[in-house]
């Protein structure tokens, strides 16, 4: 089973431009996540969509992130303008039901923003 | 609010010297706990999920306990390449998210 891909693996870029990552889940994963993770904390939940919608979205900062999920597939997460406190991994999850399967996590995007 | 605390914040062991892991938590209502682990530059990894105070879970050298405030991981003669971050996390019956704790980091030298 292939597993969740991401892209980029790397970003950087200055504060004030805009960056997005891409997400291909596992296929047949009903829920997609997006989660940030800061160096030395556990990731933090962004914004959950099951099939194409959204479940969760309380801890995204909607001002400057925004997250889509294209035919209950792929997804994409975009920040505009960055700011310096986004310097975190990215990371892309999916699972074949609800929050209570197992996720399966891609390998992230670390982005740094200078 | 619900929260994960985990310790310690790191633990090094020889190879064989076995020890465990703490993850405390305050949720309203526990649906399950799971446990991950992380290696560097990678995602994390599923490791068990557990339901209820008294349950176990086992995997290879690893162990997953559960009462009804904290969990622990037990690791029996680790070896090298058991190194990583290891996380908990908490789902509560009123909520659709994880939380997660800030992690473990395991480093076992041979």
């Amino acid at each position: 089973e292939a597993g969740v891909a991401q892209s980029p693996r790397y970003k950087i870029i200055e504060k004030r431009q805009s960056v997005a990552f891409w997400c291909n889940p596992i296929s047949g994963h009903a829920t997609l996540y997006w989660y940030q993770q800061i160096l030395g904390q556990g990731p933090k939940l962004l914004i959950q969509f099951q099939n194409n919608g959204v479940v969760d979205d309380s801890q995204l900062p909607k001002d400057r992130f925004s997250a889509e999920r294209l035919k209950g597939v792929d997804s994409t997460l975009k920040i505009q303008p960055a700011k310096l406190e986004d310097s975190a991994v990215y990371l892309c999850a999916s699972s074949l039901r609800d929050i209570s399967s197992p996720l399966h996590f891609g390998n992230g995007t670390r982005l740094t923003v200078t | 609010e619900d929260q994960v605390t985990q310790s310690p914040e790191a633990l090094r062991l020889q190879e064989g010297e076995s020890s465990s892991l703490n993850c405390s938590y305050t949720v309203s209502g526990l649906r399950g706990l799971f446990w991950y682990r992380q290696d560097p530059g990678k995602g994390p990894e599923f490791l068990f999920t557990l339901y209820s105070a008294g349950e176990e879970k086992e995997k290879e050298r690893l162990k997953a306990t559960l009462t009804k405030k904290e969990s622990f991981l037990h690791i029996t003669a680790p070896k090298p390449e058991d190194s990583a971050t290891y996380l908990c996390a908490v789902q509560a019956w009123d909520g659709n998210k994880l939380v997660f704790g800030a992690g473990t980091i395991l480093r076992v030298k041979s």
